[in-house]
């Protein structure tokens, strides 16, 4: 069974650009769950979705939405990038959702913002 | 909300010793703990994680302990191998709402 996978793995752009990642998940997961990952913040919990809908929301600005499709495969958009968006977002699927079921991360994808 | 804090941030062990990592929650509606390992340049891992209604959990030289009175939750690592060398974080949730709160992470360095 395939992984979870993210496109692209590497990003550059520049303040006020915006940028979309995508995440497919593993076959059959349903859940999808968002994270940045930066040396200074940790691990952040952005957002996850469930059959199309966010279920719960971490505490970013409104800059940072996401969507799920029909097929699960969800995409993050961030909107008016900042310097400190520069991170790796990682993206976690599983069947229900995390805590129920094991949750699998994706590669990530690394971002920079000049 | 939830606020996870994990010690230390990093450990030295020699190879062949035991490695322990602490981490405290503050929901005590936190109902699952589990802790991932991130080797440099890949993906967090699952590697165990223990529930609210079980008080320790092992899997071969990996082992987790959870005081919920406490409010914390301990991973334990015996018999040291190079290949445990990596980034550990712990992580609490509450099933209700979903959101994964996770600790700052440790760097074990296991010395050969």
């Amino acid at each position: 069974k395939a992984g979870v996978t993210q496109t692209p793995r590497y990003l550059i752009k520049t303040r006020g650009q915006q940028v979309t990642l995508s995440c497919s998940p593993i076959s059959g997961h349903r859940s999808v769950s968002w994270y940045q990952q930066t040396p200074g913040q940790g691990l952040q919990f952005l957002f996850e979705y469930f059959s199309e809908t966010q279920r719960n929301k971490g505490n970013f600005p409104g800059r940072f939405s996401g969507r799920q499709f029909s097929n699960s495969r969800s995409e993050m958009n961030v909107s008016t990038l900042e310097l400190g968006d520069s991170a790796l977002y990682l993206c976690a699927s599983s069947l229900v959702g995390t805590g129920v079921d094991e949750q699998f991360f994706g590669p990530g994808t690394r971002l920079t913002v000049l | 909300g939830e606020n996870v804090e994990q010690h230390p941030s990093t450990l030295s062990v020699q190879e062949g010793d035991s490695a322990v990592i602490k981490c405290t929650y503050s929901d005590s509606a936190s109902n699952y703990f589990p802790w991932y390992k991130q080797e440099l340049g890949k993906r967090p891992q699952l590697i165990i994680d223990i529930r609210s209604n079980v008080g320790e959990k092992k899997d071969q030289r990996i082992a987790v302990t959870l005081n919920k009175t406490a409010k914390h939750f301990s991973l334990h690592i015996t018999e040291t191998q190079p290949e445990d060398s990596a980034v550990y974080f712990c992580a609490a949730i509450n099933f209700g709402n979903e959101k994964l709160t996770f600790g700052t992470g440790t760097r074990l360095t296991i010395i050969p």
